[in-house]
């Protein structure tokens, strides 16, 4: 089955930095999100992605199916951005969209 | 609009007792998941329903689960007996075909079996 990486498995940062996470998959995908899991456990939608770029507010994600990665920027980080994030797709491409699959994840910890 | 509202928010329960998860998805959606978060594991889904029929159990780790969807407007998911090994965090997730099937989770139910 195809497989998600992301990378790096835990950053540090201190308030104001800039960071750039990864997610590499094993396959052709048709549909990517992006996940915040807060502190509080709570999973958040960030974005949905399956190509292309998007942009929140201080976070943007760029997916380049054709090469098999999406990347999630965040500027200038908050505290408030501290948790996990996820990136998700599905476990069969043209399946479900919602039966995704997740990596590991990325523990982020910003620092006053 | 209301999310995907899960209850209860935390269950502490003995082993061999009967726990059930209460789900309700987000209106409109026509599809609906449970999954399951652990340290070792990660999130993994364990059900999936497409208005109201489940359509994929291959998750569901042995028969003391099981999952049921009544009516689009809720579901449950069920263990019994309960173990020590069950417990984590149990999330309900929803989507829609006609929304870009962009998924939706619910609070989550941090079950412990003691």
């Amino acid at each position: 089955g195809i497989q998600v990486e992301q990378s790096p498995p835990d950053l540090i940062l201190q308030e104001g930095a800039n960071s750039t996470l990864r997610c590499n998959f094993s396959d052709s995908v048709n549909n990517l999100q992006w996940f915040h899991q807060n502190p509080w456990g709570q999973l958040i939608n960030l974005f949905y992605i399956p190509s292309g770029t998007k942009q929140n507010g201080r976070l943007s994600a760029t997916t380049v199916a054709t090469e098999r990665y999406s990347l999630l920027y965040i500027s200038s980080s908050q505290t408030t951005d501290s948790g996990v994030y996820f990136c998700a797709v599905p476990l069969n491409y043209g399946g479900s969209q919602g039966n995704l699959i997740f990596g590991k994840g990325t523990k982020l910890s910003v620092k006053p | 609009d209301a999310g995907v509202i899960q209850s209860p928010r935390h269950e502490v329960t003995e082993m061999g007792q009967e726990v059930t998860l209460r789900c309700k998805p987000i209106s409109g959606h026509d599809y609906l998941f449970w999954y399951r978060q652990t340290m070792m594991r990660g999130l993994e889904l364990l059900i999936y329903f497409n208005n109201n029929v489940p359509i994929d159990d291959s998750g569901m780790p042995e028969d003391r689960f099981s999952a049921k969807m009544p009516n689009a407007s809720f579901s449950t998911l069920k263990i019994q007996p309960s173990e020590p090994r069950d417990s984590a965090v149990y999330f309900c997730a929803s989507s829609s075909r006609q929304n870009t099937g962009e998924l939706f989770f619910g609070e989550g139910s941090r079950l412990t079996v003691l």
